[in-house]
């Protein structure tokens, strides 16, 4: 799996857009970008997924460079229930079980703030 | 509803006793799994089972056994607890589509095991 780079905190104002960067400079074509999240003492949340092009869905956007080797998950207001630690996660999708296990760093600390 | 549900929720015990942690999904998934996620919050993936056989062992010791007795679900045996033991303890799903399911995986709410 390509290694990804993550900023380890970040604040931001309740409301206001969470924008988190991720570096996957090194990421192959047939590699997903994945998010993550893990709000205190619960079990990690899954966020959205993309390839090339950018999604979104009824909880955050992912934004992709072209060149891919960033990615940004936006979250457009952001509410205090957002606190969380956010993970960026490249894999390759692969038929197999084996395939699908996830090897989480250490992500981005967001903290939103009233 | 609970997708992935864990019991216990929290679990403390001495040194040497053995436990177990189960676990069940509603979801239908083919494929499930146990991570571990100490005191440094690295998550780390132990076991996965697809349809009831076991698809990744990693590094574990052999006092971890886990055990599919049908898909929907994977418990969690542990022999002879030792202190290192002590973790949150994570089951999840996944249903093994690719490529949009794959990689798309519902965890449980963890089960906290302390050694004492």
């Amino acid at each position: 799996d390509a290694k990804t780079t993550q900023p380890p905190s970040m604040d931001c104002a309740e409301g206001r857009a969470a924008n988190l960067p991720c570096n996957h400079s090194t990421i192959s074509g047939n590699e997903y970008v994945y998010w993550y999240r893990q709000i205190h003492s619960q079990g990690p949340q899954y966020i959205i997924h993309g390839l090339k092009n950018n999604e979104t869905n009824e909880m955050a956007s992912l934004i992709i460079t072209e060149d891919r080797k960033s990615s940004t998950l936006i979250l457009p207001h952001a509410t205090l229930r957002d606190t969380a630690v956010y993970y960026c996660i490249v894999r390759v999708a692969l038929s197999g079980a084996g395939s699908y296990q996830l090897t989480f760093g250490k992500g981005t600390k967001l903290s939103v703030i009233p | 509803d609970t997708a992935v549900s864990q019991t216990p929720k929290y679990l403390v015990t001495q040194m040497g006793n053995d436990k177990s942690i189960k676990c069940e999904q509603n979801l239908g998934h083919d494929t499930m799994y146990w991570y571990k996620q100490d005191s440094k919050k690295f998550l780390k993936i132990m076991f996965s089972y697809n349809n009831k056989e076991l698809i990744i062992n990693e590094t574990v010791p052999n006092r971890f056994s886990p055990k599919s007795p049908d898909k929907a679900h994977l418990n969690l045996h542990i022999n002879s607890l030792e202190l290192g033991d002590s973790a949150v303890y994570f089951c999840a799903s996944n249903p093994g589509h690719r490529p949009s399911g794959a990689n798309v995986l519902t965890f449980g709410a963890g089960s906290r095991l302390t050694v004492l």
